[in-house]
């Protein structure tokens, strides 16, 4: 099983400030046949469902702000938040879906400095 | 627009089992997967297992094998999850989710369920 470790645990960003959230995979998510990373991060606020905010590793899900990005390849990837809004405060989420069974990271948690 | 509307919450005794469905509207049901993924209180995601209805035939995470079950009505466009033998270990949330499009068991969860609260409590 493909196991999913994210760092760090908690950061604390100033407004306006850039956050960034790293997700390795213990083996490769790339499938060589598409060239597609199967990473997916997802969005958590307290109470709500995870919100999914990007998927193939950078494709941004619609409706998303651009201040979101994500980035990488392989076993090594990169959520970023360009310009951190008080909204972004939440819990953030990496998941592979290369196979089954599908695997999450234990989360990172955003909060204003 | 697609939505996921599950069951109310569960209080439930240890060794009995609860069964929480997840209705779909607004798209088209039996094509796409749908996963069960669960969230102990204070903790993370844990994927449970998921099945495509239009094949019927669900997939589980190894750690959930023979205690949970998942299938599908597709005349009701509704997903269930049932969890045998309960322990308080299983209190949790439980969110049904829809894969983003119809590959199969390779796509990002982009449509998602309000969650069923299950509480295991003697």
């Amino acid at each position: 099983d493909i196991v999913m470790t994210q760092s760090p645990d908690s950061l604390a960003v100033s407004l306006g400030e850039r956050a960034t959230i790293n997700c390795k995979s213990t083996q490769s998510v790339l499938f060589s046949s598409n060239n597609k990373n199967y990473l997916a991060w997802y969005q958590q606020k307290p109470g709500q469902p995870p919100k999914l905010l990007i998927y193939w590793a950078s494709t941004r899900e619609s409706g998303v702000p651009d201040r979101f990005s994500g980035s990488g390849s392989g076993t090594d990837f990169t959520l970023t938040i360009s310009s951190l809004q008080a909204e972004d405060v939440a819990l953030y989420y990496c998941q592979q879906y290369y196979g089954t069974p599908y695997s999450f990271g234990q989360g990172t948690k955003v909060e204003i400095k | 627009q697609v939505q996921l509307v599950q069951s109310g919450a569960e209080v439930k005794k240890p060794g009995s089992s609860v069964k929480v469905s997840c209705k779909a509207s607004g798209g088209t049901f039996s094509n796409y997967a749908v996963s069960w993924v669960r969230q102990a209180p204070g903790q993370g995601l844990e994927w449970m297992g998921g099945l495509i209805p239009i094949f019927g035939t669900a997939n589980y995470a190894q750690k959930f094998q023979g205690r949970v079950t998942i299938t599908a009505d597709e005349s009701t466009s509704t997903a269930y999850m049932e969890v045998s033998s309960l322990r308080s270990e299983d209190t949790a949330v439980y969110y049904c989710a829809r894969e983003i499009d119809t590959s199969g068991w390779s796509g990002a969860l982009d449509y998602w369920g309000q969650g069923t609260l299950v509480t295991v409590s003697s």
